[in-house]
């Protein structure tokens, strides 16, 4: 079974709409991430959160928003979105917040014309 | 300049032969990880090893500090090992952020 589960797989917007991303770990972890990964770059650090509390922000744009409704859930809004946001956005995940392994989710492929 | 660089970015093996895969970085770390992406995107985590020498199978991972590099390496290659490897470390520092290199691409032909 999945134990980090990514919503939706895929998804394509039009230029300027809103998009929620969603990010669940049933790993019991106390600390989530979100990476970027557009076409022929390195993944990209976006956010960390440890304890549904933010600790890191490495994203320049505000129209990238990560939401904690709970511990095991942390989801990206992204809005007025644009053709540079197409990405493979993965959503990671620690027992603890700093010196441990990261587990990745599957990605969700965003596609913006 | 780039904090992390791997080598070679791609390689081309006879299934049975080994690889060495490089990962350099300049700056401390607290940990690095080494992680496999399959061609459909998702990551595997193979390795968490901030130093020393750790075994899996037939990959074997090696942090060395001072030298600021770690390798994996592969033995006895098999056509299901091909796909992307990529070295990510955490900076000394207090963030948990992972800096990732940009990949080696291994493909391993029958």
């Amino acid at each position: 079974d999945p134990k980090i589960i990514q919503k939706p797989k895929y998804l394509v917007a039009v230029t300027g709409s809103e998009k929620i991303l969603i990010c669940e770990q049933y790993l019991g972890h106390n600390a989530m991430y979100w990476y970027r990964q557009s076409a022929k770059k390195p993944l990209e650090f976006m956010f960390s959160y440890s304890y549904q509390k933010l600790m890191d922000n490495q994203t320049a744009s505000s129209r990238f928003q990560p939401q904690s409704s709970k511990k095991n859930h942390l989801d990206l809004q992204i809005t007025a979105l644009k053709p540079d946001d197409s990405a493979t956005y993965f959503c990671a995940s620690s027992q603890d917040w700093v010196q441990d392994t990261q587990y990745f989710g599957p990605g969700t492929r965003l596609l913006v014309l | 300049g780039q904090q992390v660089q791997q080598s070679p970015a791609s390689l081309v093996l006879q299934e049975g032969e080994n690889a060495e895969l490089q990962c350099n970085f300049s700056t401390s770390l607290n940990s690095m990880q080494w992680f496999y992406q399959r061609p459909g995107g998702s990551l595997v985590s193979l390795f968490y090893n901030p130093s020393g020498t750790k075994h899996s199978g037939r990959l074997t991972s090696t942090t060395v500090i001072k030298e600021r590099r770690s390798s994996l390496h592969i033995s006895s290659s098999q056509t299901t090992d091909s796909g992307t490897y990529l070295c990510a470390l955490e900076q000394q520092g207090g963030s948990a952020k992972l800096i990732f290199g940009e990949g080696t691409k291994l493909t391993v032909s029958s």
